[in-house]
């Protein structure tokens, strides 16, 4: 059975700074893998996501990811951290079968800045 | 983009009542739709994948006779608490799958408190 592992469970960086969010899959094929952000209370909104192709993806709000098979890993990455980024961020796993598929969650990783 | 919508935001039932919680992809037809709960600072929990015009597929663990899914169309899933306990209390989160990959699009989530 697929599992998505997010080793970090609360991460603060400095505004302007870099940041990385880690995330390792289990899965026996190729995965369908997101990242999804909540702010509190809220549902979640699509960041970005990874099919095939090119392993460097490009989300929203100026967000990516890397897919390394070798790693099993889907980390996320934004250069610079904003205020607003302040959420809840959720790697995912999906699993596509003959009629349903399901996506997987990770335990998250809640995002502080500091000012 | 597609959208899910999901009502009510918000419910307070008392402890013993049924309470219909609905999801509907406003723009597109969704073929799968599932339903997660969500405990306080934790994941998001699949219970159930429900295909339009079939029984639903209740996770392990998940109680199908308190759960009740129902997705009489392509545009409406209706997730039914029957006689909810405060135990039951939790943020619950649809989403929904227009194709067999894996492609949601989650629901604002419903805040369901049991006193």
């Amino acid at each position: 059975a697929q599992s998505v592992t997010q080793p970090d469970i609360h991460i603060t960086v400095s505004e302007g700074a870099s940041l990385e969010l880690r995330c390792n899959y289990s899965y026996g094929a190729t995965p369908y893998l997101f990242w999804y952000v909540q702010s509190p209370g809220q549902g979640l909104q699509l960041l970005l996501k990874y099919f095939s192709g090119d392993t460097l993806v490009q989300g929203i709000k100026g967000f990516e990811a890397e897919f390394k098979r070798s790693q099993s890993s889907f980390n996320l990455r934004k250069p610079s951290v904003h205020w607003s980024d302040a959420a809840e961020y959720f790697c995912a796993v999906g699993q596509a079968s003959s009629s349903a598929s399901k996506i997987i969650f990770g335990s998250g990783t809640r995002l502080s800045i500091r000012p | 983009g597609a959208v899910v919508s999901q009502h009510p935001s918000r419910v307070i039932c008392k402890s013993g009542t049924s309470v219909k919680i609905e999801c509907r992809s406003l723009d597109f037809q969704a073929t799968t739709m599932f339903w997660y709960r969500q405990f306080p600072k934790k994941s998001l929990m699949l219970m159930a994948t429900s295909n339009e015009g079939s029984k639903a597929t209740y996770e392990q663990g998940v109680e199908k006779d308190k759960f009740l899914i129902n997705h009489a169309s392509l545009t409406l899933s209706t997730l039914t608490v029957t006689s909810a306990h405060p135990e039951d209390s939790s943020f619950y989160i649809c989403s929904a799958s227009r194709q067999a990959i894996t492609e949601a699009f989650f629901g604002q989530g419903t805040r369901l408190t049991v006193v």
